[in-house]
């Protein structure tokens, strides 16, 4: 079973926009929740992560807003740039474990 | 610093057939785990090591077996090898306290497996 659902699949954008993408957990122990940039034919590469006793957390053009009552976050990218064009995961663990959950991904293209 | 390290980096095999995927930590982390991705989904947990120990696995079936050697390296082994197997197999690794300390996992690029 996914322990968390991720939304949408894919998005477009044009250069300058915002994109949002938006995640959903279950598991109430999970505690530590990065989010995952993935470019064609290259691993995963940490993008930003938050621990839930903060409600925002803002690197540079990304910002996740995590709201512990829903179970949901979300990543936010600013002043969207053609070379965000990637697959972008959410996922979800307890700062104990070394297991992380991944969504199902969500594909962003930035538009010239 | 070299990151990561996975060899080979693609791979074909048949159905029946078995395969040994290895790793190689970023110098001074001592935890290895694995992931295997298939085409348009996200990565899903497999195995984890510490100091090699196993840590933690993951909803896979016996046919997937894992070590950890002595230099913090590490292989990934599946047998009996099935169509559903295809995917890319990603290594992680990280340094000691894992994330309750900062320490997140840093993934190499991974072997696609590709099952004929």
């Amino acid at each position: 079973q996914q322990q968390v659902k991720q939304s949408p699949q894919s998005l477009i954008v044009q250069k300058g926009g915002i994109s949002i993408i938006n995640c959903a957990y279950e598991n109430t122990a999970f505690d530590y929740f990065p989010w995952y940039q993935q470019f064609p034919g290259k691993g995963p590469a940490l993008l930003i992560a938050i621990r839930p006793d903060v409600s925002e957390k803002k690197e540079g053009r990304f910002t996740i807003s995590f709201n512990k009552s829903a179970k949901q976050f979300s990543l936010h990218i600013m002043d969207s740039q053609p070379g965000d064009s990637a697959t972008y995961f959410c996922a979800a663990s307890r700062v104990s474990d070394y297991k992380l959950s991944f969504g199902a991904g969500t594909t962003v293209t930035v538009r010239a | 610093d070299a990151g990561v390290t996975q060899s080979p980096t693609h791979l074909i095999k048949t159905r029946g057939q078995h395969v040994t995927l290895r790793c190689s930590p970023i110098s001074g982390h001592k935890s290895v785990s694995w992931y295997q991705q298939v085409l348009g989904q996200g990565p899903q947990f497999i195995f984890q090591y510490y100091e090699k120990e196993e840590r933690g696995r993951g909803n896979f079936p016996d046919r997937f077996s894992a070590r950890q050697f002595p230099n913090y390296s590490s292989e990934l082994n599946v047998n009996a090898l099935l169509l559903g197997d295809s995917a890319l197999y990603l290594c992680a690794s990280s340094g000691t306290g894992g994330f309750s300390r900062g320490q997140p996992q840093h993934f190499g690029d991974g072997t696609r497996l590709s099952i004929l």
